[in-house]
């Protein structure tokens, strides 16, 4: 049964703050993404990885990094978090050529 | 123009109902299509692909209109469990590069006793 899952659910951080969002999967997946997902918007990728030590910006990257070390582990990192990156949080994974992603259950970042 | 529409309902059905959901995209390039459902606070997991010939599992019916540009997805015999979000997900760049999916806000389908 695939795996991904995220290291928080729910988090609360204040403006300027350095937020660390982790995202480990299980199944030996190459390609690992950051969505952000919001009302009326639909899901946004932010960044994918397609390897280790790969990576390749999404459609909003701006003010977001990432870090893959290990090929299981996908790190979304906010440098200076602000009151606009408020929002759901998604980590998907999958094979290179695959249609389907799997989804960890979402970190709800709240940034006062 | 957003480059993948859905009505965001919601749809509010009895048990038993048929009910039909559209999806329109920008990109007439688009190779890839799927329907992924997300439960309230959930993330979103696959619900089935798309594919030109159409797709139907079990009380699920996806059809791909490339000339119209849209996708549909139909349940019939509606039960209180499919009570979700439905996200239209569209892949312009083809089956080989999954990178690039765009995802629809969704439609929000409840399901009544």
């Amino acid at each position: 049964d695939v795996k991904v899952t995220q290291s928080s659910r729910y988090l609360v951080k204040r403006t300027g703050e350095k937020v660390f969002l982790e995202c480990v999967q299980d199944m030996d997946h190459e390609n690992m993404f950051w969505y952000r997902q919001d009302p009326g918007l639909g899901l946004r990728l932010i960044y994918f990885s397609y390897d280790v030590k790969m990576k390749e910006k999404g459609d909003i990257p701006e003010g977001y990094s990432v870090s893959r070390e290990k090929k299981e582990r996908f790190s979304l990192i906010l440098e200076s978090a602000s009151t606009n990156q408020t929002s759901m949080y998604l980590c998907a994974s999958s094979y290179p050529l695959a249609g389907e992603q799997f989804f960890g259950p979402g970190t709800r970042l709240t940034v006062l | 123009r957003k480059e993948v529409e859905q009505d965001p309902g919601p749809f509010n059905v009895p048990e038993g109902a048929t009910v039909a959901f559209n999806c329109t995209y920008s990109n007439s390039a688009s190779q890839s299509f799927f329907w992924y459902r997300q439960d309230c606070r959930k993330e979103p997991k696959l619900l089935m692909s798309v594919y030109s010939s159409g797709n139907e599992d079990g009380r699920f019916t996806a059809q791909l209109n490339r000339a119209s540009q849209y996708i549909s997805l139909l349940i019939r015999d509606s039960k209180l469990s499919d009570s979700a979000t439905y996200l239209c997900v569209v892949n312009p760049s083809g089956p080989y590069n999954n990178n690039d999916m765009r995802f629809g806000a969704g439609t929000r389908l409840t399901v009544k006793p």
